[in-house]
Parts: C-alpha cells; structure tokens; sequence
C-alpha cells in the first residue's frame, strides 16, 4: 500500500517558468521531509516540516505542509536546468522513526 | 566526517550468490536505515536500527535477508541466494536519533545486478 502519492510523476519544463509538486496522504504525519535525487546517488534532504500549516523558503524553492499535515506541495520559482531530478517526500507517522517514500516526481528542466 | 559512506557502490553477482553490502553512518549518529530503490520507484522502507538494536523490519525482508549493526557503528546488509528481482540501489541512511526531528541523511547507495 502506497501512502504517499505524489504528483505529477513526471515534468517537463523551460527555463524560467514555475512548477509545483505534490504530496498527498490519506494518513497523518509527525514530519515529512522533501529529497532530491540524481541519477545513481542517494537522495538528498532539502527541507524537513513538522507543524501543519508550516511555509518554508530555500531559495527558489518553497515548501508548504498541510493544516491536517496528510499533504504537503513543493513549489518552484523560475526553474533551473540545476533543479533537473528526481523529487521524493518522505513521512513519518507518529510515534514511529520508520519513513515512507513518496512515488517520486521526475522533473526535467530545458535550457 | 563526511557524510554516510557505502561499499561498495557496485555489485554485479550470479543468482544464487551470497552478497554483503557494508555501510557507514555519520559518526555520532545513533539511528541507521536500509532501503531498496527499484528504477522510477521511490525508496522502500526494509529495517532501521537503534545503536545496536534492530527495532523494526519490513516484510519485503525475506528469510533470505539479514541486517546487523553490531557495535552500534557500521552496518550490513546481507543478501543469501540472490535472485534476479533482488537487483535495485540499496541505500543506507542515517539520523541523530534525538527528540524531536529526525533528519535522515542518505548514503550514495550500492546497486546490485543480479545476473
């Protein structure tokens, strides 16, 4: 059973326009936690939210985590050919240090 | 320290072969986890360990797999009579482990083919 769907699975996009990624559960989370991943790497934490209703800001990128913190976006300003990857969340549901990955959303960022 | 290590990244092995996999956590780092990543899939989840203690197992871990951190440090991943679905990055992770949020660092992985 899959307990974090994330969408779009897969994105293609210019240079310069804005995107946003989403991370939907039927299930409540203590924390959730957004990754990149390149090609043949392991994934690499970008931000970790705890409260619902959290906004956090790095760089071009923010991230929001729901009032009811079962769902949680991902938000780009002015995409980079840098910000090409695999985009994952990650929960924790309470009481447990055990996470579970999102499906992944593959974006791509033409130059 | 550099971040969470893995040896090694590579492994190409005959199905029915025995595989160990070995990984090492940021030092004072308590928490260690193993995942299975198949291509386009996310991470999954097989077990994680406190210290020394294995707290928790998936039940994608068959009889054929054991995990061990015996000292509370480094950690392996050991795959008996390999077969041709166990090929995936195998990563490993790890946490502070103190209240609170716990942040996971992610190893570069090791990827098995299983020929």
């Amino acid at each position: 059973t899959q307990l974090l769907e994330q969408s779009p699975q897969f994105l293609s996009i210019q240079e310069g326009e804005n995107l946003t990624v989403y991370c939907n559960s039927s299930s409540v989370f203590s924390s959730l936690q957004w990754y990149r991943q390149e090609p043949g790497e392991g994934p690499v934490l970008l931000v970790t939210v705890v409260t619902g209703g959290e906004v956090k800001k790095l760089k071009r990128l923010t991230f929001q985590f729901g009032d009811a913190r079962k769902d949680s976006s991902l938000h780009i300003t002015a995409a980079q050919p840098g910000d090409t990857g695999l985009y994952l969340c990650a929960g924790a549901r309470p009481g447990t240090y055990k996470y579970i990955f999102g499906t992944g959303t593959r974006l791509k960022v033409l130059a | 320290d550099t971040g969470v290590s893995q040896n090694p990244r590579h492994k190409i092995t005959k199905r029915g072969q025995n595989v160990t996999f070995r990984c090492d956590p940021i030092s004072e780092h308590n928490r260690l986890y193993w995942y299975r990543q198949t291509l386009g899939q996310g991470p999954e989840f097989l077990t994680y360990f406190q210290n020394e203690a294995q707290l928790e197992k998936s039940r994608l871990l068959s009889d054929r797999f054991s995990a061990e951190r015996p000292k509370g440090s480094f950690s392996t991943l050991e795959i008996q009579r390999t077969e041709q679905g166990d090929s995936a990055m195998y990563l490993c992770a790890s946490s502070l482990g103190s209240a609170g949020v716990n942040e996971q660092f992610f190893g570069p992985g090791t990827r098995l083919t299983v020929l």
